[in-house]
């Protein structure tokens, strides 16, 4: 069974400072990679996808992928009170859009 | 906008009942997906559908089963409930336009077995 692991936190960070957030999957032929957010009581909605080694930033969110040593990376820029929810890792199966999601870290922005 | 509407919010079932959670998507989406989401140990996909009568087990099928008789509605059954499957359930149908999937979630039903 393929597995996503990460830290369950929660992890406090002060507003304005950056947020990390780490990910480790276990299938090393996996492709495909994302982040959800979930506020508390609502649905995860997407907020950043990555394919490729390296890199991809959107607004304050960057995202990281390294598959040699099978980890996707969040870092979150000038932290808001706004960015306080559960982040989620998913991996994606090869070309069925099954996700498999890791347990979430919960982030809390301390104004 | 992209919809995915679970019928209930809240439920509260007892022991042995056969309950259904309904999920409709108005998307035109071949793949449809149920979870179930608990503490501290996430989402966890119990089965999932990628075209009208077809399904396959996710992880942790036991006790559930599902039916997709027309393309935009996908139900989960349990057949007779039990307290351990007191949980959030979420649906959810993805989409993959130019290479980027996105999946999209019901609103959520969290059903409580007394």
């Amino acid at each position: 069974q393929k597995e996503v692991e990460q830290n369950s936190g929660p992890l406090s960070v002060p507003e304005g400072a950056i947020a990390s957030l780490n990910c480790t999957y276990s299938d090393r032929g996996s492709q495909s990679f994302f982040w959800y957010r979930q506020y508390s009581g609502k649905s995860p909605e997407l907020i950043m996808s990555i394919y490729s080694n390296g890199d991809k930033e959107d607004g304050r969110f960057t995202a990281q992928l390294n598959k040699a040593s099978q980890y996707v990376s969040l870092l979150i820029r000038d932290s808001q009170p706004s960015d306080s929810a559960t982040y989620l890792c998913a991996v994606e199966d090869f070309g069925n859009e099954k996700l498999t999601f890791g347990t979430g870290t919960r982030l809390t922005i301390i104004p | 906008d992209v919809k995915v509407t679970q019928s209930s919010r809240y439920l509260v079932k007892r022991t042995g009942e056969k309950v259904f959670l309904e999920c409709v998507q108005d998307m035109d989406h071949e793949n449809m997906f149920w979870y179930r989401q608990d503490p501290g140990l996430g989402l966890r996909l119990i089965y999932f559908s990628y075209d009208v009568k077809m399904k396959e087990k996710g992880d942790i099928p036991e006790g559930y089963s599902v039916s997709r008789e027309k393309k935009e509605r996908f139900s989960l059954i349990l057949e007779s409930a039990s307290t351990n499957q007191t949980s959030m359930y979420l649906c959810a149908s993805p989409q993959t336009r130019t290479g980027s999937t996105e999946a999209f979630f019901g609103q959520g039903t969290r059903l409580t077995v007394v």
